[in-house]
């Protein structure tokens, strides 16, 4: 059965870079079928999207934070890592990685069927 | 990008049907099939309950049931159970090649 874990600091000072890793249990990230994403939710607010990557190294990211953010992987431990610079209050949140079906050829982003329980990221100084 | 458009709260009692509208544009909703449906109790992960407007995954209750006309996607939840109280988002492919979800509705039961 298909396992997801973040982990990473809880606590970044203002102006820092976050760093999170998901890794992955009982399925390789390295699926022509799956992009591996991030997620995250502000306290008492909605999800938003952050990114997610093609396991043929393309990467797709929410337009409001691509200036920041960046996705990459690590094939041979079978984890993918975020890190989001200048990071400011606004990017306290429980951040959730997820696999989401891209079909054949990851053309669509079709659905996020498994997600990590997610990890608390507290910006403060 | 917007987010989807999905009412604040809804709530219905015990055995009744409700409906969750998400409103979106020709370039997500609109233009393609692969509007996704979340519920997410508090404290915990989303869970993945419709895909493809209108698909359920294996182990969801046939009271889950999802459409789509037009530019606005919708979440039925029929028979409504206690444990239906949660929040619910729901998110779709974009023309960008990004993926958007809605400001999520607080399901109440009555």
């Amino acid at each position: 059965q298909l396992q997801l874990q973040e982990s990473g600091p809880g606590l970044v000072k203002p102006s820092e870079t976050l760093s999170l890793t998901c890794t992955v249990s009982g399925g390789s990230i390295s699926s022509n079928s799956y992009f591996w994403g991030w997620i995250r939710q502000p306290p008492g607010k909605g999800l938003e999207w952050v990114g997610s990557f093609f396991y043929s190294e393309r990467t797709y990211y929410n337009p409001s934070l691509k200036s920041r953010v960046s996705i990459s992987v690590d094939s041979s431990k079978n984890q993918f890592s975020l890190k989001l610079s200048s990071v400011t209050a606004a990017d306290t949140a429980v951040y959730y990685c997820a696999r989401d079906y891209g079909g054949n050829f990851g053309d669509y982003f079709y659905y996020m069927d498994v997600w990590g329980k997610g990890t608390t990221v507290t910006v403060s100084s | 990008q917007s987010a989807l458009t999905q009412p604040a709260s809804v709530s219905g009692s015990p055995g009744q049907s409700i409906t969750i509208p998400c409103t979106g544009t020709s370039s997500d909703v609109g233009g393609y099939n692969y509007v996704s449906w979340y519920q997410q109790h508090p404290g915990k992960a989303p869970k993945l309950m419709i895909y493809d407007v209108s698909n359920r995954p294996s182990g969801v209750s046939n009271r889950f049931s999802g459409s789509k006309s037009g530019n606005t996607a919708s979440l039925t939840i029929s028979g409504l159970q206690a444990g239906d109280e949660a929040d619910y988002y729901c998110s779709s492919y974009t023309r960008t090649s990004t993926r958007v979800f809605g400001g999520g509705t607080k399901l109440t039961v009555l």
